[in-house]
Order: C-alpha cells, then structure tokens, then sequence
C-alpha cells in the first residue's frame, strides 16, 4: 500500500518556465514532508522540506506547498533550468514516531528543455 | 551541507561472496543511520534502522541474517551482504540522521552491487 504517491512517472517542461511536481499521501499522521532530487548513480540530494504547521515554504527558486485537507502537496520550481533534469521524490514522516523514517514515493522524472 | 560517504560505489563479485559497504557521516554525528535498496524505477526501499550502539530494526520482509548491519560509532554504520547471490543485485543506500526531529537525512551516493 502507497502512502505516498507521485502519480507522475515524468514531466517535461521548457527551461524558464515553471516546473510543478505533485505528491499526494494517504497517511493523516504524516507531518513533516521533503522533497530530494537524484540524479542518475547518486543519492538523493535534499532539497527542501515543510513541517504540516506552514502550508508554503520557499527557498530560491524552489517553493513547496501543502494542502492538509487534500493530503496534497506539490514542489514548484521557477525558472526551471536544465540542471534541474533529475528524478524528485516526495517524502514523508511522523514526527510522533521514535526513529525518524522516512516514507518515499516512487519519483518523477523532470526533464528540461533547453 | 551535510556529507554522507558511501564505499564503494560498485561491486562486481561471483555468487557466494560476502560484500560490506561502508557509510560514513563525515561533518557531523549521525545518532540514526539508515540503509535503502531501490530497484529500477521504483521508490527507495527502506531495509533497516541502525542506532548508534544497538541493534539494527529491519523492515518486515528483510532478512537480517542476510544483511548484517553494524553501527558501531556515530560516524559509521556498515551493511554486509552475506553469501550473497544474483537477486541481490541492487543499488543500496545509506542515509545519516542527526537525532533531531524535524532534520532531514542526509544520503550518501550508493552502492551499485552486482552478483555474477
């Protein structure tokens, strides 16, 4: 059972434009939320996280947005540039739990065009 | 940032060889270590929890006589694949935690094991 899911396989956007990545999660007890970015033979790297208190946190050109009610949340990152082509999963934790897991979706492949 | 340093970064060996992959937190103490598999195009799959001085806690499914887990000090944590075969091939992966809730962790760069 997914209790995290990134329903998008892949998006494909054009550098300068906006790039959003969508996340959904099923778990009510989640909350604390990050997104990692990975490329190819790499872990992941972090990028950015949001606590269930805030529902917008920003961070240069990437904002994350979470909408408790919908259980949604999603990365926006403007402009997007080519460097940014990498595979982004949306993660999730219990801050009530003892040992600090995390629940991953299975990633969204972002390609940007030059 | 944080730097987690994972070693090696490939294995190449014959069926029935023991691996042991080393994940170190290099600039700060990671009270909570965690090692990952992922499959191609799949999500990471946690395999265990590693705290500094205790027994690892392995995810239901993993076979912890397979997969020794040593977490001796608070800047490494080792994942030994024993007697491993080809269904073991896998990229692996370690993450390190400072024990503050609210942190995140902190990846090294994985482990692309392949058993011949």
């Amino acid at each position: 059972d997914q209790q995290v899911k990134q329903n998008s396989p892949s998006l494909s956007v054009q550098e300068g434009r906006i790039s959003i990545l969508n996340c959904d999660y099923t778990n009510s007890m989640f909350d604390y939320f990050l997104w990692y970015k990975k490329y190819p033979a790499e872990g992941p790297t972090f990028l950015i996280s949001i606590s269930s208190i805030k529902d917008k946190n920003e961070d240069g050109r990437f904002t994350v947005f979470l909408n408790k009610s919908a259980k949604h949340l999603s990365l926006h990152i403007v402009p997007s540039q080519p460097g940014d082509s990498a595979v982004y999963f949306c993660a999730a934790k219990n801050s009530g739990g003892s040992n600090y897991k995390l629940t991953f979706g299975k990633g969204t492949l972002l390609t940007v065009n030059p | 940032g944080a730097v987690v340093s994972q070693h090696p970064s490939r294995v190449i060996c014959k069926s029935g060889t023991s691996v042991k992959i080393e994940c170190r937190s290099l600039d700060f103490q990671a009270t909570t270590m965690f090692w990952y598999r992922q499959f191609p195009k799949q999500s990471l799959m946690l395999m265990a929890t590693s705290n500094e001085g205790s027994k690892a806690t392995y995810e239901q499914g993993v076979e912890k006589d397979k997969f020794l887990i040593n977490h001796a000090s608070l800047t490494l944590s080792t994942l030994t694949v024993t007697s491993a075969h080809p269904e073991d091939s896998s990229f692996y992966i370690c993450s390190a935690h400072r024990g503050y809730s609210n942190q995140p962790q902190h990846f090294g760069d994985g482990t692309r094991l392949s058993i011949l």
